[in-house]
Formats: structure tokens, sequence, C-alpha cells
């Protein structure tokens, strides 16, 4: 079945500064999701991407459409200690029996020091 | 727009005993909502589909007679752990898809069996 390798696992940086975090595929995924679940709480969509190359913001956050279709990138600015949590990428699977259903990265820690 | 609401947040039961946790969507209207389960620090496993007026998809290895779902309505799905064990202690997520391929979740419930 398809697969999301997310990376990296967990990260830990101060204050202000900015986070990369990526997602990639051996697939062709036509929507990409990017989620973040505080603890304790159901995820939270964030962005979704619809196509390929789009480059999308929500505030700080910023989501990539990469042109292969087969990965995605989320970039957060001068992050802040309300940024902790995991952030997960998703996509929907392909048709048939799948349909609708959601392939999810094995998830980003994310650790703020202030 | 697209919430997603979950009921109880938390429940503790003794072993034996069946616990109903609901799943809302309360601005829109969803003919399939899916069920996850998620263990510490981990990416959310997917249990079941959940489809309005049919039988529920199980995943592989997900036993149907022990978790039992219905979709009785557009906006109501329930999952019922039966005869629970503290094995099936967990944190259990819905979520409710919308056209665009995304899905909204819901805050999730934790469940604790003794």
């Amino acid at each position: 079945g398809q697969q999301l390798n997310q990376s990296p696992q967990s990260m830990f940086i101060q204050e202000g500064e900015d986070v990369s975090m990526n997602c990639t595929s051996s697939s062709i995924f036509n929507t990409w999701l990017w989620y973040k679940q505080d603890p304790g709480e159901g995820p939270v969509l964030l962005i979704a991407l619809y196509k390929a190359g789009e480059l999308t913001s929500n505030g700080r956050l910023t989501a990539q459409f990469g042109i292969t279709r087969k990965d995605s990138f989320l970039n957060i600015s001068a992050s802040i200690p309300s940024d902790v949590g995991i952030y997960f990428c998703a996509g929907p699977n392909a048709g048939g029996t799948s349909y609708g259903k959601l392939t999810f990265g094995q998830g980003t820690i994310l650790t703020v020091h202030p | 727009g697209a919430v997603v609401s979950q009921h109880p947040s938390w429940v503790i039961c003794k072993s034996g005993t069946s616990v109903k946790i609901e799943c809302r969507s309360l601005d829109f209207q969803a003919t399939t909502m899916f069920w996850y389960r998620q263990f510490p620090k981990q990416s959310l496993m997917l249990m079941a589909t959940s489809n309005e007026g049919s039988k529920a998809t199980y995943e592989q290895g997900v036993e149907k007679d022990k978790f039992l779902i219905n979709h009785a309505s557009l906006t109501l799905s329930t999952l019922t752990v039966t005869s629970a064990h503290p094995e099936d202690s967990s944190f259990y997520i819905c979520s409710a898809g919308t056209s665009g391929n995304e899905q909204y979740f819901g805050p999730g419930t934790r469940l604790t069996v003794t």
C-alpha cells in the first residue's frame, strides 16, 4: 500500500527559530494535508494542498506540494512555545476500496524551548 | 466550519464491560466517518470506515465483533468497544470526510480499562 515517510522524527529548537519538515512517498498523491496534534487532542488541519507546485501559507506556516507529487514540505517561521506538538502529513489513498482513507506520516514531534 | 465532536472525552470502565463513543459532525453532513486508534507518540492507526446507512469496513486485524460501528445518520457515528480489556485502553479518534478529500478530526476519547 501507499506509505509516507516523514522526517525528522523529532526536533528540539529554540523559540524564534525556523522549522522545516517533509514527507516523501514512492507513489503519487493528488492532495497533501498537514495536521498538528496537541497532547490529548485530535489532529487539527493546518494546510491542504491540491496542486503540484502549490505553495500555501497559513500565518507563520508555509507548505508546498512538490512538483513530482511525491513530496511535500512544511515550514514554520519564528517558532513560539505554542507550536509544540506533533505534526503529521497525510494524503488520501487512491481509489477503489481505499477511497477516502488517509495515509499518515509517522509524525514529527516538535519541542520549542523558550 | 467543519467541526467534529466526540463524547465522552475520557472514560474509565471495568474489564468486561462495554463502552460507546459518539462522533458527530456539527456543521456539515458526513456520509463517511473514520475511526482511529492512537498509542502515545505514534501515528494514527485506522480501525474502520463508517458509512452512513451501510456496514462499516474494517481494516485488517481489527475485530468487527469487538469494535461495533453504527452510522445511523449523516451526522452521527458510534463506536462501541464490547467486552473491554486493559489492552483496549487507548486514545480513540474519529474523523469526518468532506468532498475535498480533507478529513476533520474530533478531539478524541481516552479509554482506560481497569
